[in-house]
């Protein structure tokens, strides 16, 4: 079965420094990966979807790329703010409207 | 913008009760989901709902798990006789197709 991994379960950068977080994945490529942001005890909020065919995607601070090569997408956070701080989850997708498939997350904490 | 919203915020509820968890999906999408995710663990696909049709289900969705769109609006999920392991967060999700957008969720404590 599909095995996912997020880079570390927790990351702790200065602020103003640009976070980067990993995820990685075995077995078949997916269509499309997600990225979300989770705050404790609420539920994912949707940031960023990259297809199979997309190298990279940006909006606005963030930047996501995506190599089917190596298995891995990177998620990025420029100028990283405190308010950042949050878990970061990947989700993976295998065709329109199937069900996606999270890792187990980053915890991010920008200190001031 | 338009958002999902799920009740209650939290349910407290004995084992073997049943149990009904609502949600309105975002109003112009077509699919929808729910996932769950127990406490320090990963978020899980339960079912997936189009066409007022199951569409995809997990091994965690056996029957004591069902799922209805009993109007234009709401979209269910119904516990039929709870146990304590159903004690996790309850997300709902609806799409058009590919962006997955979820609800604030539904904290179930099985007692």
């Amino acid at each position: 079965s599909q095995k996912i991994e997020q880079n570390s379960e927790a990351l702790n950068i200065q602020e103003g420094k640009t976070a980067t977080l990993t995820c990685n994945y075995t077995n078949y490529s997916p269509a499309y990966l997600q990225w979300y942001r989770q705050d404790p005890g609420r539920g994912p909020v949707f940031l960023l979807l990259i297809r199979e065919n997309e190298k990279e995607k940006r909006k606005e601070r963030l930047k996501v790329t995506f190599d089917t090569t190596l298995k891995q997408s990177l998620f990025h956070i420029t100028a990283s703010q405190p308010a950042d701080s949050a878990t970061y989850l990947c989700a993976l997708g295998y065709s329109s409207a199937s069900k996606i498939i999270f890792g187990s997350g980053t915890r991010l904490s920008i200190r001031p | 913008e338009p958002e999902v919203t799920q009740t209650p915020s939290h349910q407290v509820t004995q084992m073997g009760q049943e149990v009904i968890l609502r949600c309105v999906p975002i109003s112009n999408h077509l699919y929808f989901y729910w996932y769950r995710q127990i406490l320090g663990q990963k978020v899980e696909f339960l079912v997936s709902f189009y066409n007022n049709e199951i569409s995809e289900k997990s091994e965690i969705f056996d029957d004591q798990f069902s799922v209805e769109r009993p109007d234009g609006s709401n979209f269910t999920l119904k516990i039929r006789s709870t146990k304590l392991e159903d004690s996790a967060m309850y997300f709902c999700a609806s799409s058009d197709p590919k962006e997955q957008y979820f609800g604030p969720g539904t904290r179930l404590t099985v007692t």
